[in-house]
C-alpha cells in the first residue's frame, strides 16, 4: 500500500522560506508525479504545482510562480515544496498528494489516489 | 487558465435525498475531472477520476457523469457520513485546478 508521509509543523516569520517533506513508501515513486495541495483555514483546496520525476520536470501554479519550488530525490523518494517569501495568507495545511498517471507505462488518470496527512505552516511575526 | 466552476457552493439535505453537485470548465477538458470528498480534520478522499470512474472502495452511492465541459457529482441515497466539502479538479492539463467547494450538511 502506498503511503506518503510528510514532514512536522512549521511556525515561519513573514518573509522567510519554509520547505515541506514527502517520503513515499509502496509503489514505484519514480513513476508517477507528486502533487502539492494546500488549504488555508476556512478556504478550499489549491493546487501548487507538482513534480513528475519520470520526466524530471515541474509545472506550478500561476499563484506562486516565482516563489515554490518543488523537487525530489528519487533515491530516497522524497519529494519537497519550498515557498519563498512568506505572509500570513500563506498560513495553510500543505498536502502532497499521488497523481495516479502512471508515466512508464503512460497508463492511468490524474487524480490524486493517495495523500500525506497534511503539514500546519503557520506565518506569524 | 481554465476555471472550475461548482455549484451549489453550500447545500442542505435529508437522509436518503438523492443529491446532485455541478461543476463546469470554462473550457473543453474531455473526461479528466476527479471528485474528492474533504471532511473536517481529514485528509481528502478521491472518489470519483476519469468524470465517472468510481475509486476503489468508495460506496456505489457515488457516481459522476459528464464529459466537455459540464460534469456532476449526484449522491443516490444521502447519509449522515456523507456530510463533508465536495471539490471538482481538472486534470487535463496543468494547473491542475480545484472548483471552489460545496459545503454538504443534513438537515
Amino acid at each position: 500500500q502506498v503511503q506518503l508521509v510528510q514532514s512536522g509543523a512549521e511556525v515561519k516569520k513573514p518573509g522567510s522560506s519554509v520547505k515541506v517533506s514527502c517520503k513515499a513508501s509502496g509503489g514505484t515513486f519514480r513513476n508517477y508525479s507528486v502533487t502539492w495541495v494546500r488549504q488555508a483555514p476556512g478556504q478550499g483546496l489549491e493546487w501548487m504545482g507538482r513534480f513528475i520525476p519520470f520526466l524530471n520536470i515541474a509545472n506550478y501554479a500561476q499563484n506562486f510562480q516565482g516563489r515554490v519550488t518543488i523537487t525530489a530525490d528519487t533515491s530516497t523518494s522524497t519529494a519537497y515544496m519550498e515557498l519563498s517569501s512568506l505572509r500570513s495568507d500563506d498560513t495553510a495545511v500543505y498536502y502532497c498528494a499521488r497523481e495516479g498517471f502512471h508515466w512508464l507505462v503512460m497508463s492511468g488518470h490524474g487524480g490524486f489516489d493517495f495523500w500525506g496527512q497534511g503539514t500546519p505552516v503557520t506565518v506569524s511575526s | 487558465d481554465i476555471q472550475m466552476t461548482q455549484s451549489p457552493s453550500s447545500l442542505s439535505a435529508s437522509v436518503g435525498d438523492r443529491v446532485t453537485i455541478t461543476c463546469r470548465a470554462s473550457q473543453g477538458i474531455t473526461n479528466s475531472l476527479a471528485w474528492y470528498q474533504h471532511k473536517p480534520g481529514q485528509v481528502p478522499n478521491l472518489l470519483i477520476y476519469d468524470a465517472s470512474t468510481l475509486q476503489s472502495g468508495v460506496p456505489s452511492r457515488f457516481s459522476g457523469s459528464g464529459s466537455g465541459t459540464d460534469f456532476t457529482l449526484s449522491i443516490s441515497s444521502l447519509q449522515p457520513e456523507d456530510v463533508a466539502t465536495y471539490y471538482c479538479q481538472k486534470y487535463d492539463r496543468a494547473p491542475y485546478t480545484f472548483g471552489l467547494g460545496t459545503k454538504l450538511e443534513i438537515k
